[in-house]
């Protein structure tokens, strides 16, 4: 079993929708849950940041974690077209350590 | 916001010679960088972890002596391909930590190497 399980879609829906997007971990000692944005050719992009399990919002976009389920969310509200790109959850344990990422959920935002 | 500027952005090479890779972080002191490698429609794999001033630490099956990494200061870490070959052909992500902040880490905008 792989440490973050991503399902890598692709993933397409209408401008407006909502979109949610998952990964599951295996690993209980993750202390800290990221979303990245990566368009095609570029370096990821952070999108939310969160620590401890529950609800973080940043304008279009909710972060939900789950500790006790092992389990990540990433909702965007009134998606764009300019939403559509690849979207990489990312998790580490405490200090510098390094990100392990799941395999990405490439979305497409259809106008 | 902090910046992590990496260059070059593109590189063709020839087989055999070799490639350096840089990244800057240009507004804040990046004790520790890691490089992953990214392949199409994969994810990013953690292949080293530098830290200032210190020997690289390399994941399992990365050579060492083939991807050279230096981290001299605390604002510049480098990556060299020696003696490449085209499977080293991917896409060549750094990420820094922001000691300053203690949220995800910021990433240069990549390096796609081509070896021919």
């Amino acid at each position: 079993q792989k440490e973050v399980e991503q399902d890598p879609g692709p993933l397409s829906v209408p401008e407006g929708a909502i979109v949610s997007l998952n990964c599951t971990y295996s690993n209980s000692a993750f202390q800290y849950f990221m979303w990245y944005r990566q368009y095609s050719r570029k370096g990821p992009e952070l999108l939310m940041y969160t620590y401890s399990s529950g609800n973080k919002e940043d304008g279009r976009f909710t972060a939900q974690v789950d500790k006790s389920s092992k389990y990540i969310s990433l909702f965007i509200r009134d998606s764009q077209p300019s939403d559509s790109a690849t979207y990489l959850c990312a998790m580490r344990h405490s200090g510098n350590t390094p990100l392990v990422f799941g395999k990405g959920t490439r979305l497409s935002v259809i106008a | 916001g902090a910046v992590v500027s990496q260059h070059p952005s593109r590189v063709i090479c020839k087989s055999g010679t070799s490639v350096k890779i840089e990244c800057r972080s240009l507004d804040f002191q990046a004790t520790t960088m890691f490089w992953y490698r990214q392949f199409p429609k994969q994810s990013l794999m953690l292949m080293a972890t530098s830290n200032e001033g210190s020997k690289a630490t390399y994941e399992q099956g990365v050579e060492k002596d083939k991807f050279l990494i230096n981290h001299a200061s605390l604002t510049l870490s480098t990556l060299t391909v020696t003696s490449a070959h085209p499977e080293d052909s991917s896409f060549y992500i750094c990420s820094a930590v922001n000691t300053g902040f203690d949220y995800g880490y910021t990433f240069g905008s990549g390096t796609r190497l081509t070896v021919v």
